[in-house]
């Protein structure tokens, strides 16, 4: 089956630090992956979609400088929140999308809660 | 514009009895539907899908859904509830944001809980 790996699973950062978060498809090749984040209580919010080799598709309202997001291989995209503040604390999840499998097939990681202190 | 709608923000229900936990859907063209379940600080796991075919579809863990286009629902159901099956679960539609970038819009959830 269709596995996605995600790192950390949960991190603690200081305030005005940032913190990279990796989203690896372990024995598949992802042509897109997705960002999400997930506030308490809340459904997912997409904040990015990205494609192997091409810059990422931001949502609207979301800082591309903040977080910035890079899918260098078919297997791994990292999302990087820059210079974090207290009000990024969220749990994000990734999500990558299999080649071959048209529309159809969606693998989300285990999530990352990162608390900004 | 694509929306999923989850009516019941929690639904309770005894161990044993027959579960549903409602979607309805609007959006553009043929809907692909999506279930999944996600346990507490955890990622979404994949139940089912509908993509054309069956109305009734049958996913893991006794999970089943039926699919009602008049309706534009998207039901999720199961016949007999476990405590296990307590967690937050998500309805999505698939919509085409452009270029092939196929998306997924979520509903807000919704908490099942079974009661021993």
């Amino acid at each position: 089956g269709a596995v996605v790996s995600q790192h950390p699973s949960r991190v603690i950062c200081k305030s005005g630090t940032s913190v990279k978060i990796e989203c690896r498809s372990l024995d598949f090749q992802a042509t897109t992956m997705f960002w999400y984040r997930q506030f308490p209580k809340q459904s997912l919010m997409l904040m990015a979609t990205s494609n192997e080799g091409s810059k990422a598709t931001y949502e609207q309202g979301v800082e591309k400088d903040k977080f910035l997001i890079n899918h260098a291989s078919l297997t791994l995209s990292t999302l990087t929140v820059t210079s974090a503040h207290p009000e990024d604390s969220s749990f994000y999840i990734c999500s990558a999308r299999k080649v071959g499998t048209g529309a159809h097939g969606y693998t989300f990681g285990s999530g990352t809660r990162l608390t900004v202190v | 514009a694509q929306s999923v709608a989850q009516p019941e923000d929690q639904v309770n229900v005894a161990e044993g009895n027959p579960l549903t936990v409602k979607c309805t859907y609007s959006v553009s063209g043929n809907p692909y539907l999506f279930w999944y379940v996600q346990y507490p600080n955890r990622g979404l796991q994949f139940l089912l899908k509908y993509i054309t075919g069956d109305n009734l579809v049958k996913g893991s863990y006794g999970f089943e859904a039926e699919f009602n286009k008049s309706q534009t629902s998207f039901h999720l159901k199961k016949p007999s509830a476990l405590v296990s099956d307590s967690a937050l679960y998500f309805c999505a539609v698939r919509y085409d944001s452009g270029a092939g970038s196929y998306q997924l819009t979520f509903g807000k959830g919704t908490k099942l809980s079974v009661i021993p």
